[in-house]
């Protein structure tokens, strides 16, 4: 039961443009969510995270929106770089031991 | 660099045979994960411990997988028999704390070629 969503496979982007990569999820119990990123022959490696009392989070380059009336989370990276080609997967834990629960991922994309 | 290592890095086996994968994560790590990726997938969830006890498998470990993490240190998959739909990286991840939300830290995964 695939409870969160990644519909688009890929994304290719300008560098200095920005990038947007969407999530959805089914499970309004869901109340914390996360995006990893990964290069290829890595392991993934956590970017950012959203609590669901919480409709915005911003780290650097990085901010993460939650719309939960949507059931949609969104990553922005501005200004998009070369070296954020990788995919991005968002998660969310599935109870209270932390199980991680992974959308299909992202492959974005950041021509020169 | 996450602390958590894993080896092999790539395997490579015939169909039938069997597999043990091991991973190391730091000392901190009370909780390891283990998931399943295939290509053009998210990780899926196997397993995980918190300490040694091993508290939830999921229903894609068959009876051919065992896991184990004695003494809570390192951890190990095994894989017995396996089959070419046993083809995926391998990963695993550590995390220390008590909540939910507590970052999970990823290796660098074990991919396996089952020919």
């Amino acid at each position: 039961d695939q409870q969160v969503k990644q519909n688009s496979p890929s994304l290719s982007v300008q560098e200095g443009r920005i990038s947007i990569l969407n999530c959805d999820y089914t499970n309004s119990m869901f109340d914390y969510f996360l995006w990893y990123k990964k290069y290829p022959a890595e392991g993934p490696t956590f970017l950012i995270s959203i609590s669901s009392i919480k409709d915005k989070n911003e780290d650097g380059r990085f901010t993460v929106f939650l719309n939960k009336s949507a059931k949609h989370l969104s990553l922005h990276i501005v200004p998009s770089q070369p070296g954020d080609s990788a995919v991005y997967f968002c998660a969310a834990p599935t109870d209270s031991w932390g199980k991680l629960q992974f959308g299909s991922g992202t492959q974005v994309v950041v021509t020169p | 660099d996450t602390g958590v290592s894993q080896d092999p890095r790539h395997k490579i086996t015939k169909r039938g045979q069997n597999v043990t994968f091991r991973c190391d994560p730091i000392s901190e790590h009370n909780r390891l994960y283990w998931y399943r990726q295939t290509l053009g997938q998210g990780p899926e969830f196997l397993t995980y411990f918190q300490n040694e006890a091993q508290l939830e498998k999921s229903r894609l470990l068959s009876d051919r997988f065992s896991a184990e993490r004695p003494k809570g240190s390192f951890s190990t998959l095994e894989i017995q028999r396996t089959e070419q739909g046993d083809s995926a990286m391998y990963l695993c991840a550590g995390t220390s704390g008590s909540s939910f939300t507590d970052t999970q830290y990823f290796g660098p995964g074990t991919r396996l070629t089952v020919l």
